[in-house]
């Protein structure tokens, strides 16, 4: 019962650097999301996808890329690193975000980054 | 302003206390709406979904009250395993829609 699974759960990257943290779900779950965490900042939401072929932007985008090319994956790449991109991210996936009833996010075990 | 504002606290309580949380919303479009628990390096989970009608399990009620846009969570008979990191969570209507977190609220349960 895999869930969503999210890799690499550590990395320590140097400025200017690019890297993709990956992000599988097993559910069939049309909405997946990237957000990444901060000391005081909470959850900030980086980008989103509705479906397979469909990103769209959240609150802190830039320096990040997305792509949805299949309903399983939703990679997110740092397009070339910078200290203030060390955070902990997260990949959440949801059956609909509008329901109450089916909008539960299942969320991976998060991947922590670190960039010199 | 924020989409979704919660008190960042921390909540310092003893075992048994009552404590309530509020979180505000900004988007009156907004249909749905949670309580998530984090604890400490872990991912956040789902406590509960709050209903219109306001809904409860066991120690906890959500309330929603779309008028004022805040929804609140209460936490009857504290537990020192209450301690943890409260967010609302809301989903934010445009033209496609996504779930927005508010900053968490800390509770610390104290014996």
């Amino acid at each position: 019962n895999a869930g969503v699974t999210q890799t690499p759960k550590f990395q320590v990257l140097k400025t200017g650097q690019s890297m993709t943290l990956q992000c599988a779900q097993d559910m069939n779950h049309e909405y997946m999301s990237w957000y990444r965490q901060d000391p005081g900042m909470g959850l900030r939401l980086i980008h989103y996808s509705v479906g397979a072929g469909i990103t769209d932007q959240g609150e802190v985008p830039n320096g990040y890329n997305v792509s949805r090319s299949t309903t399983e994956d939703f990679p997110l790449r740092l397009l070339s690193a910078a200290p203030s991109q060390t955070s902990v991210y997260f990949c959440a996936s949801s059956y609909s975000p509008r329901s109450q009833n089916t909008g539960e996010l299942f969320f991976g075990e998060g991947s922590r980054l670190t960039v010199l | 302003r924020k989409e979704v504002e919660q008190d960042p606290g921390p909540f310092n309580v003893p075992e048994g206390a009552t404590v309530a949380f509020n979180c505000t919303y900004s988007n009156s479009a907004s249909q749905s709406f949670f309580w998530y628990r984090q604890d400490c390096r872990k991912e956040p989970k789902l406590l509960m979904s709050v209903y219109s009608s306001g809904n409860e399990d066991g120690r906890f009620t959500a309330q929603l009250n779309r008028a004022s846009q805040y929804i609140s969570l209460l936490i009857r008979d504290s537990k020192l395993s209450d301690s943890a990191t409260y967010l609302c969570v809301v989903n934010i209507y445009g033209h496609t829609d996504k779930l927005i977190f508010g900053t968490g609220t800390r509770l610390q349960v104290f014996p």
